[in-house]
C-alpha cells in the first residue's frame, strides 16, 4: 500500500532563506509526482508535476527533484517571500490507478 | 477556459439532511476525483469517474454516500443522512484522459449542525 510521507510538518524561515521540503514514498511503482499549494480555506494549486521518467522539473524560484529508487521528492523554493507562505502538499500517482495519494503537508510560514 | 467549477463554495446541513456536492471539470477533461479533507487531516480520495462510469470508488463510505458523472451535466457527489462526522472540505479534481497533471476545484465546505 503506497504511503506518502511529509517532513517537516511546519516549517518557519525569515524572509530571504533558500528552502527544502521533503516528501517520501513506500512503494517506487508511480506513474507521476506532483507538488501542490494551498493556502488557508482554499483549494490546491499545482506547482510542479514530474514524470516517473524525469529526474526533475522548475518553475520560477520553484524546483522539484524525483528520485524514484529511493522513493523520495525534494520541493526546493529559493529566495523565500511571505507570499510563499502556505502549506505545501506531495501527492503521487500510483502505476495503473488513476487517484492521487497525498502526504500530509508542510506548512510554511515565511516571516517579513 | 474556466477551471474545475465546485458548488456550492460553503452548505450548512442538519444531522439527517442531504447534501449533494456539484463539479463541472474543465473543458476537455473527461476524468472526475473527489477527495475529503477533514480537520486537521490530509487528502483522502475518495472516487474515480468517467462519463456514466465509476472507474474506482475505494475510498467511498460504505453507506450514505455516492457518486455519478452523467453523459451531460457535472458530477454530483451525494450525502444522505449527513452526521456530524461528515463536516470537511471536499475538493473535486479533473484530468484529461492520459491522467497527466490534475486540476482542483476551489473545495465545498460542508458543516453539519
Amino acid at each position: 500500500k503506497q504511503e506518502v510521507t511529509q517532513i517537516p510538518a511546519a516549517l518557519s524561515v525569515p524572509e530571504g532563506e533558500n528552502l527544502v521540503l521533503n516528501c517520501s514514498f513506500t512503494d517506487s511503482a508511480i506513474y507521476n509526482l506532483q507538488w501542490f499549494r494551498q493556502d488557508p480555506g482554499k483549494g490546491l494549486t499545482s506547482l510542479l508535476l514530474i514524470q516517473s521518467s524525469q529526474r526533475e522539473q522548475t518553475s520560477g524560484r520553484l524546483n522539484a527533484s524525483l528520485d524514484k529508487s529511493s522513493g523520495r521528492s525534494t520541493l526546493y523554493i529559493a529566495a523565500s517571500q511571505p507570499g510563499d507562505s502556505a502549506t505545501y502538499l506531495c501527492a503521487v500517482k500510483p502505476a495503473r490507478e488513476g487517484k492521487l495519494i497525498f502526504g500530509q503537508g508542510t506548512e510554511l510560514s515565511v516571516k517579513p | 477556459n474556466a477551471g474545475v467549477m465546485q458548488n456550492p463554495r460553503h452548505l450548512v446541513r442538519r444531522r439527517g439532511q442531504e447534501a449533494r456536492l456539484r463539479c463541472s471539470p474543465m473543458k476537455g477533461h473527461s476524468h472526475v476525483y473527489w477527495y475529503r479533507q477533514l480537520p486537521e487531516e490530509g487528502l483522502k480520495f475518495m472516487v474515480y469517474l468517467q462519463k456514466e462510469n465509476i472507474i474506482d470508488e475505494s475510498g467511498m463510505p460504505k453507506e450514505r454516500f455516492s457518486a455519478e458523472f452523467p453523459k451531460e451535466g457535472p458530477s454530483i457527489l451525494r450525502i444522505q443522512q449527513v452526521v456530524r462526522g461528515d463536516s470537511a472540505a471536499y475538493f473535486c479534481a479533473s484530468s484529461p484522459p492520459g491522467s497527466r497533471g490534475y486540476t482542483f476545484g476551489s473545495g465545498t465546505r460542508l458543516t453539519v449542525v
